[in-house]
């Protein structure tokens, strides 16, 4: 069965820093994976998704991921945050095949101060 | 255009009542399905569906039923609330391409099992 380990439970930054939220999953078989984004008191929203091609991913809001195969990674990037960043961050992974069971990670909180 | 709606917002219960929340998508998706929310645990899936009269299992679904007789509406049922039932419940849809579509989730619904 496929996992996703989100490496930080908690990230705090200042505005403008680069930030990195780390994912690592385990299958043993091919994956899509994705990066959500929960605003407080909201439901999740896409951020970006990998699916096949180029390893380098971007999505809304200036973040991106890269998805590296060897070390079974997809972490995600922005070069400059604001404080509108503040949010909890999921990485997700979905097997090949598997009917839609997508399986996400424990979250990270990201809070940028001032 | 609503999207995915949740209803109720808010709900209290106690131990052994019965509840649906309701779920309903305007966007004529095949694929919807239910997630639990618990602090420190990401999401997780409970059930979910690849179309009108078709249900499946996910990840945790005891103590919860589901039916989906039309495409835009998927509730979920609690026969018998207990306490570890208490978390937030999000519902989200998708267009059926085999999974690599993103999610489009709910507001959530806050529920406490006392």
């Amino acid at each position: 069965a496929q996992s996703v380990t989100q490496l930080d439970s908690q990230v705090p930054v200042f505005e403008e820093a680069p930030v990195e939220l780390r994912c690592n999953y385990s299958s043993s078989v091919s994956v899509y994976l994705f990066w959500y984004v929960q605003y407080p008191n909201q439901g999740l929203q896409l951020l970006l998704k990998y699916l096949s091609g180029s390893t380098l991913v971007k999505g809304i809001n200036g973040f991106e991921a890269e998805f590296n195969k060897s070390q079974t990674s997809f972490h995600l990037r922005k070069p400059s945050v604001h404080i509108s960043d503040t949010a909890e961050y999921f990485c997700a992974v979905l097997v090949w095949g598997s009917n839609y069971k997508l399986t996400f990670g424990k979250g990270t909180l990201l809070t940028v101060n001032p | 255009n609503a999207g995915v709606t949740q209803t109720p917002k808010f709900q209290v219960l106690k131990t052994g009542q019965s509840m649906t929340l309701q779920c309903a998508q305007d966007m004529n998706h095949e694929y919807m399905s239910w997630y639990r929310q618990d602090p420190g645990m990401g999401l997780r899936l409970i059930h979910y569906s690849v179309g009108a009269g078709i249900t499946d299992q996910g990840e945790v679904p005891n103590g919860y039923n589901v039916s989906r007789s039309t495409t835009e509406d998927f509730p979920l049922r609690l026969l018998s609330a207990a306490p570890s039932q208490t978390s937030v419940y999000f519902c989200a849809s998708s267009y059926s391409t085999g999974g690599a579509e993103k999610l489009f989730f709910g507001s959530g619904t806050q529920l406490s099992v006392l």
